[in-house]
């Protein structure tokens, strides 16, 4: 069974603080990943994808990825607390197939 | 921009009554895919189709079933809806060469069955 895996929270930090959300993946076939934002009764938005070891940024948001150890993070420098929502992580299921496999989401929450 | 559009924001349904969910996407995705959303339990696959009338079981097709006759529409069909289909319902859509590429979701659609 190919899994992916969130702490579910809530990860609650201060304004202006570093964010940090982390994601592991049970399938080493796994190549793509991506996080996405969903505010309460929101559908989910894209906010970052990486299919290459390393860390990608983008603005505020970093994301690293680590396929030895099967770990992706999310990174959100300068906290606000518009930032506040769930963030799910995505792993691509592989194969012929096109599916997305999803982490049940970690609520952030920032503090003013 | 790709646009997918969920035909219903908020459904009331009672026991027993055939609902229809629609979903238009239109990038020409190959893949569309239905989702049901619920807390705790994150994003479940209901059913996915990656061409017109092909059609494939998520993880929790039981219940439900899929229409997909035209490449931009993939409607979700409750045969016969039940409580416990309440729930948050979102569609999606992805090109066929999808590798580096993510899902796109409509709005959803909160459907309550009474």
């Amino acid at each position: 069974q190919k899994e992916v895996e969130q702490n579910s929270g809530p990860l609650s930090v201060p304004e202006g603080a570093i964010a940090s959300l982390n994601c592991t993946y049970s399938d080493r076939v796994s190549q793509s990943f991506f996080w996405y934002r969903q505010y309460s009764g929101k559908s989910p938005e894209l906010i970052m994808s990486i299919y290459s070891n390393g860390d990608k940024e983008d603005g505020r948001f970093t994301a690293q990825l680590n396929k030895a150890s099967q770990y992706v993070s999310l990174l959100i420098r300068d906290s606000q607390p518009s930032d506040s929502a769930t963030y799910l992580c995505a792993a691509d299921y592989g194969g012929a197939t096109n599916k997305l496999i999803f982490g049940t989401g970690t609520l952030l929450a920032v503090q003013p | 921009d790709v646009k997918v559009t969920q035909s219903s924001r908020y459904l009331v349904k009672r026991t027993g009554e055939k609902v229809f969910l629609e979903c238009v996407q239109d990038m020409d995705h190959e893949n569309m895919f239905w989702y049901r959303q619920d807390p705790g339990l994150g994003l479940r696959l209901i059913y996915f189709s990656y061409d017109v009338k092909m059609k494939e079981k998520g993880d929790i097709p039981e219940g439900y079933s899929v229409s997909r006759e035209k490449k931009e529409r993939f409607s979700l069909i409750l045969e016969s809806a039940s409580t416990n289909q309440t729930s948050m319902y979102l569609c999606a859509s992805r090109p066929q060469s999808s590798y580096n590429s993510p899902l796109h979701f409509g709005n959803g659609t909160r459907l309550t069955v009474t």
